[in-house]
């Protein structure tokens, strides 16, 4: 079946340092990819998302490129900020799956001043 | 456009007792998806509706919970004698036809004592 993996947090960085969460996925077929985040007491929000191979998605700064090579989906940012601070989670949805995300566990990222 | 809603943002009950939470997705949005999200864990998929018609459900939903979208508006899910193991986020999420986006809800946190 579909998984997603992501690496373990959380992840404490000081204000404009690089950001790179790693994302990899195992699927049939022909998978979107999404990074979600979710701030603390709120929802989860699409960040960005990439629907075929090295497609980059991009979005407040974060950037991911679907790598079909090396079934991966990093997420990056150059120089985070205090504000970044949440969980970060990589998904995807398969072609038969009637649109339904398979979410890695999440990463959290604590940035500090 | 309001944004996904749910209703009770908290819940705490018994064991044995039964809950309902409403969701009501973004105006137009014929895609209706449950997902239930446990602490450090990402959100698993529960079930999802296409308009009024239930179409898939994941094997995590047992026969104590069930789900209702008449209408094809707002959507209930319903859990009947409620176990401790049932304490999680329950998340609600829509998307337009022909989109591959999903829109979130804040979520019902459930604690079963």
């Amino acid at each position: 079946g579909n998984s997603v993996t992501q690496m373990e947090g959380p992840v404490t960085l000081s204000e404009e340092a690089f950001l790179t969460i790693n994302c990899t996925y195992t699927a049939t077929g022909y998978p979107s990819l999404f990074w979600y985040v979710q701030y603390p007491g709120e929802g989860l929000q699409l960040l960005l998302k990439a629907t075929k191979a090295d497609d980059k998605g991009s979005n407040k700064g974060f950037e991911a490129t679907y790598r079909k090579e090396t079934t991966s989906f990093h997420l990056e940012k150059g120089s985070v900020q205090v504000s970044d601070s949440a969980v970060y989670f990589c998904a995807l949805t398969s072609t038969d799956s009637w649109g339904k995300l398979q979410f890695g566990a999440g990463t959290q990222v604590v940035v500090t001043p | 456009d309001t944004g996904v809603s749910q209703d009770p943002r908290h819940k705490i009950t018994k064991r044995g007792q039964n809950v309902t939470f409403r969701c009501d997705p973004i105006s137009e949005h014929n895609r209706l998806y449950w997902y239930r999200q446990t602490l450090g864990q990402g959100p698993e998929f529960l079930t999802y509706f296409q308009n009024e018609a239930q179409l898939e459900k994941s094997r995590l939903l047992s026969d104590r919970f069930s789900a209702e979208r008449p209408k094809g508006s707002f959507s209930t899910l319903e859990i009947q004698r409620t176990e401790q193991g049932d304490s999680a986020m329950y998340l609600c999420a829509s998307s337009p036809w022909g989109q591959n986006i999903q829109y979130f809800g804040a979520g019902t946190r459930l604690s079963v004592l």
